[in-house]
């Protein structure tokens, strides 16, 4: 069985500060990892993924992602927070094989806010 | 710009209505699937099909069907709308291949059931 918890359903930061958004999983099988954003009444849009290889994914809008095994853990993170950041994301888990293959399963999502 | 379309965005209906919402991708995916929405809650997967006239449940159980005898098309019915439907419900698909390919959402449809 998979799951996902995301830390924290509110994050504020300051535009131009550091975005860390926290995120857990478990997984009986090797994960494939995945990060969405939603915009309002808008569906989910990728952001990044791990499948396998370098542990440190990179994706759009300057976001990144490091597969930490041993935590099991996949923290999102970009340097700088804009305005346009404002959005909620979300992290979520498949596993390669199982009962559960190719199907994801998403953790609760954490609403970012970014003030000026 | 989405490859996969939702219709209607927004809908009102009477309780004990029949409804049908549309989901068309033009990306050629063998893999569909519905999610359902509510705010501050994970998505959760209702149905899922991995090709034509093949259809599943997913992990939350849900008075809805689905069908699926077009690749490019999987619509959801509910034969009798309740308040307890109200919801967002978002369409998704994937292509089939080695590995897990990402998901391509639709922009949903909010489904309100006065």
């Amino acid at each position: 069985a998979q799951s996902v918890t995301q830390l924290g359903s509110h994050v504020s930061v300051s535009e131009g500060a550091l975005v860390l958004l926290r995120c857990n999983y478990s997984s009986s099988v090797p994960p494939y990892l995945f990060w969405y954003v939603q915009y309002p009444n808008q569906g989910l849009q990728l952001l990044l993924k791990y499948t396998t290889g370098a542990t440190l994914v990179k994706g759009i809008n300057g976001f990144e992602a490091e597969f930490k095994k041993s935590e099991t853990s996949f923290h999102l993170t970009k340097p700088s927070a804009h305005m346009s950041d404002a959005a909620e994301y979300f992290c979520a888990v498949s596993e390669y094989g199982g009962t559960s293959y190719g199907k994801l399963t998403f953790g609760q999502g954490t609403i970012l806010t970014v003030h000026p | 710009e989405a490859d996969i379309y939702q219709t209607p965005r927004y809908l009102v209906i009477g309780t004990g209505k029949k409804i049908t919402l549309e989901c068309s991708q033009t990306m050629g995916h063998d893999k569909m699937y519905w999610y359902q929405q509510d705010p501050g809650m994970e998505l959760h997967l209702i149905h899922y099909s991995y090709g034509v006239n093949s259809t599943e449940k997913g992990d939350l159980s849900s008075e809805s069907t689905v069908s699926r005898i077009r690749t490019e098309h999987f619509p959801l019915t509910l034969e009798s709308a309740r308040p307890s439907h109200t919801s967002q419900y978002l369409c998704a698909s994937s292509k089939s291949g080695t590995g897990i390919s990402p998901l391509h959402f639709g922009n949903g449809t909010r489904l309100t059931v006065t």
